[in-house]
């Protein structure tokens, strides 16, 4: 069974970037998506975005247009996700998924990467 | 505020039925576009539960079930038992926003 392994928690201040990843344990990825979303602390799910591995095309969640940007390293098994000009709001727990389609579901989760954003 | 709104929460009594509301509107449900389901347990990952509307992924028991109709789905959960006591969250994708869009989620007590 494939799994998705993403990196560590990450320790930012305000106005920086993270880059959070997200690697396949087999060959390759076995879906078509990967997406990434997060849950700030007791908060529920918000949607960032998606990449689609077929086609190497990224899309974005409105409220994070500008901010985010998803790319892959094939080579790696790795799919990327990097939000700049970072503020405490974004404090949250990072997830990265996968699935078959682009409107979900999420049938394969990473386990989750922390990112707190403080001065 | 979530696209989607959902009771914050719900309880019932061990061997009890609850059911879990989902609404929408017409640029998401009501738009035709599947709605499926996760359940989060205390400090881990979300987990697929109900997928395309009312398709329970492998090892989903099957006291667990939903449906769409409208602009609205419900989650509905038979036989309650203590560790059904976590949170779930209703998912669809919105034409409008052109993205996922979910439920604020409801957090489920088994009294």
């Amino acid at each position: 069974q494939v799994h998705l392994i993403q990196s560590r928690s990450e320790i930012k201040g305000p106005g920086a970037s993270v880059k959070v990843s997200c690697r396949s344990s087999g060959d390759s990825f076995v879906d078509q998506f990967v997406y990434w979303l997060r849950q700030a602390p007791g908060q529920g799910l918000e949607w960032m975005g998606r990449f689609n591995l077929v086609y190497g095309v990224a899309d974005y969640g409105q409220t994070f247009q500008g901010r985010v940007t998803i790319t892959r390293d094939t080579s790696k098994k790795t799919v990327y996700m990097e939000l700049t000009s970072l503020k405490s709001a974004d404090t949250a727990m990072y997830y990265c998924a996968s699935g078959n389609l682009g409107a979900g579901p999420a049938d394969k989760w990473g386990q989750g990467t922390l990112v707190t954003v403080s001065s | 505020q979530s696209v989607l709104t959902q009771p914050p929460s719900v309880s019932g009594a061990p061997g009890q039925r609850i059911t879990i509301s989902c609404t929408g509107n017409s640029s998401n449900i009501g738009a035709g576009y599947t709605v499926h389901w996760y359940q989060q347990l205390p400090g881990t990952t979300p987990k697929l539960l109900i997928s395309g509307d009312s398709h329970r992924p492998s090892g989903v028991p099957d006291r667990f079930s939903a449906s769409r109709s409208g602009t609205s789905a419900s989650l509905a959960i038979t036989g309650l038992q203590a560790e059904d006591e976590t949170d779930y969250y209703c998912q669809s994708y919105d034409s409008r926003l052109r993205g996922w869009v979910f439920g604020g989620g409801t957090k489920l007590s088994v009294l």
